[in-house]
């Protein structure tokens, strides 16, 4: 059974940084790609973040980009979502998900606010 | 990026009677292996999304039989057969041919 667990949320400063987790068992996470999405309070879903499964590819929103970094480690079964100068619609619920096309399983998330 | 366009936005339904949401893409969405990844979310208030619908048409694993999903190149829809209570919740038509993976808005399904 495939089990998805975010961890690393809290509250954040404009301008400052955070590092997501997400640990991944149930399943050989070496050979699968692994995503980033989140949810703003009240609003709908936006893809984040694609990191192949040798992490010979990785892909980012437009408006992540050059501020967040996806990574894994494969000793761990942990895909990380490195963020940066965080802004204030980052606010949101961040979940991992397996695989390049296959979103059958998701975490509970885990809420990163970003306020003063 | 591919654009999903939801309607209706919100849809009041009767216990019992169908329902059926849209979703268009602005371009095609099938991939150059041949599959169109157009996927159907359900989210309940508070809860994570949940897959229903992969690959246009196939139900995951515990999905009632009263969901159906159809269409192809840049027109799909979701059907509900006959609404039940626990169909409540927010719909999200999802494509994952092309990067960046783009949602619809979401169709708030709530009964009359």
């Amino acid at each position: 059974q495939v089990l998805l667990v975010e961890s690393g949320g809290g509250v954040v400063q404009p301008g400052g940084s955070l590092r997501l987790s997400c640990a991944a068992s149930g399943f050989t996470f070496s050979n699968y790609a692994m995503q980033w999405f989140r949810q703003p309070p009240g609003k709908g879903l936006e893809w984040v973040a694609f990191i192949r499964n040798d992490e010979s590819d990785k892909y980012y929103s437009d408006s992540v980009k050059g501020r967040f970094t996806i990574s894994r480690d494969i000793s761990k079964n942990t895909l990380y979502l490195e963020m940066n100068s965080l802004r204030g619609e980052d606010t949101a619920v961040y979940y991992c998900a397996k695989g390049r096309v296959d979103f059958g399983s998701w975490g509970q998330g885990t809420l990163v606010t970003v306020s003063s | 990026d591919v654009v999903m366009t939801q309607s209706p936005l919100s849809l009041p339904v009767t216990l019992g009677q169908p329902a059926s949401i849209s979703c268009r893409s602005s371009q095609s969405l099938v991939h150059s292996d041949g599959n169109t990844y157009l996927n159907w979310f359900h989210q309940r208030p508070g809860q994570s999304p949940r897959r229903l619908i992969y690959k246009v048409s196939n139900r995951d694993s515990g999905v009632p039989d009263r969901f159906s999903g159809s269409g192809s190149g840049t027109d799909f829809t979701l059907k509900i057969s006959r609404v039940e209570a626990e169909d409540v919740g927010v719909y999200y038509c999802m494509q994952a041919t092309h990067f960046a993976l783009t949602f619809g808005g979401g169709t708030k399904v709530e009964i009359k």
